[in-house]
């Protein structure tokens, strides 16, 4: 009964260091998304991705890349960690068919000192 | 572009209170979805009620209501005999039937006191 799972929970980087964040689903969902949710803001949507093999930039993907290489998972990477992106990630699918709801994963606590 | 705008940033209430987050959506698609999201203090993202935009039927369920109204882009939500293990920030969002990417509005958090 996993659903979404994501890692790491925690993590705590130096400004330009590297990370990658990893998000796998068992629901063999097509769409999956990535998120920041920062205070007073909501969650706002980094990058997506419509099937395996296929991504697209969301409302903040400026700092980011993702890679749905298998179906299941869909990694988000940063490259030169910057303070501005100090968040909690949430990672979601959704099936094919419009009238679902999205899944989330238990969120990863990001700080960049 | 969407929008979701939560009005209300914080709500206490006493417990047994009756109590309605509200939600104002702007979409220029003629078909779109609407959902509500609840995140306790653990910050998982717990889903409560989607609604289609044909479908303005309102929904309760227990303690909880949503009332849809097309005519004013508002997709509200009440919690009757509100409970201290209500306290949570409670999400709108809307998608489109394209991406299916959420947008959300920026959360209502809501205190319950004993």
């Amino acid at each position: 009964n996993a659903g979404v799972t994501q890692t790491p929970k925690f993590r705590v980087l130096k400004t330009g260091q590297s990370m990658t964040l990893l998000c796998a689903q068992d629901m063999n969902h097509e769409y999956m998304y990535w998120y920041r949710q920062d205070p007073g803001m909501g969650l706002r949507l980094i990058h997506y991705s419509v099937g395996e093999g296929t991504t697209a930039k969301g409302e903040v993907p400026d700092g980011y890349n993702v890679s749905r290489l298998k179906k299941q998972n869909f990694l988000l990477g940063l490259e030169s960690a910057a303070p501005s992106q100090t968040s909690v990630y949430f990672c979601a699918s959704s099936a094919a068919t419009p009238n679902t709801e999205a899944f989330f994963g238990q969120g990863t606590r990001l700080t960049v000192v | 572009a969407q929008k979701v705008t939560q009005a209300q940033t914080e709500i206490s209430v006493v417990e047994k209170e009756d109590v309605t987050l509200d939600c104002v959506y702007e979409t220029r698609d003629t078909t779109y979805y609407l959902f509500w999201y609840k995140q306790p203090p653990s910050g998982e993202l717990v889903f409560l009620i989607r609604r289609n935009s044909f479908d303005e039927q309102n929904e309760i369920s227990g303690r909880y209501s949503w009332n849809f109204q097309k005519s004013t882009s508002s997709f509200n939500f009440t919690i009757t005999a509100s409970q201290v293990v209500d306290s949570a920030v409670y999400f709108c969002a809307l998608s489109d039937t394209g991406r299916r990417a959420l947008t959300f509005g920026s959360g209502t958090r809501l205190q319950v006191q004993p």
